[in-house]
């Protein structure tokens, strides 16, 4: 079974860029969310979207946004870019979601370079 | 104060050894506790998964929580060159996982 698929693996991008980060879950689960993992650090949340609406948000700011479509596949989008958000992007998805995160299952992560 | 806190390590253990791994945790209201493993340059991986206090095991692998302490555990017994990654607690706190910083672990043969 396809576990979570990201694209793309590597990107670098230069300061006031923008960027979007794709992400397909495991087939059947419906939530995915993202997180932010800076080197050294754990992941940290970004957002969780569930049957498209979005439905908690991390102490981001608005430069990060995402969406998810019909197929439960899901973008991240980041404007803007300041040298730290050079970082790895992980998706999870969720075969639920709400007031319980439950199982999170993360693909192997979109590792963005800020020069 | 972080949510949680977690040694970093490196915690360097020989082949064989059982290792221990430890999170503390302030909010009370955590009820699910997760240990992940990451390798290298990999996204994390789910190892444990466990609601409110007590043990739960999966082969050489035990997770331990203490709520009462705020305190959980995971215990890796006869460990190996491959479980050489980072670990990393999370606890769910509605929709979003909290995690730990990461415990990175090296096995040695």
């Amino acid at each position: 079974d396809a576990g979570v698929t990201q694209s793309p693996t590597h990107l670098i991008k230069t300061r006031g860029q923008h960027v979007t980060l794709r992400c397909s879950p495991i087939s059947g689960h419906k939530s995915v969310s993202w997180y932010q993992q800076v080197l050294g650090q754990g992941p940290q949340f970004i957002f969780q979207y569930y049957e498209k609406e979005e439905r908690g948000r991390g102490n981001f700011p608005d430069r990060f946004s995402a969406r998810q479509f019909p197929n439960y596949s899901s973008e991240l989008n980041v404007n803007a870019l300041l040298l730290g958000d050079s970082a790895l992007y992980l998706c999870a998805s969720s075969p639920v979601a709400g007031e319980v995160t439950g199982e999170l299952f993360f693909g192997e992560g979109s590792r963005l370079t800020v020069l | 104060q972080k949510e949680v806190e977690q040694d970093p390590g490196p915690l360097s253990v020989p082949e064989g050894a059982i290792v221990s791994l430890n999170c503390t945790y302030s909010n009370s209201a955590f009820q699910y506790f997760m240990w992940y493993r990451q390798y290298s340059r990999k996204g994390p991986e789910l190892l444990m998964y466990t609601y409110s206090s007590g043990n739960k095991e999966d082969g050489r692998f035990t997770a331990q929580v203490d709520k009462s302490s705020k305190y959980i555990s995971l215990f890796i017994r006869d460990s190996q060159p491959s479980d050489s990654a980072t670990y990393l607690c999370a606890m769910d706190s509605s929709y979003k996982l909290i995690f730990g910083s990461g415990t990175r672990l090296l096995v040695r043969p």
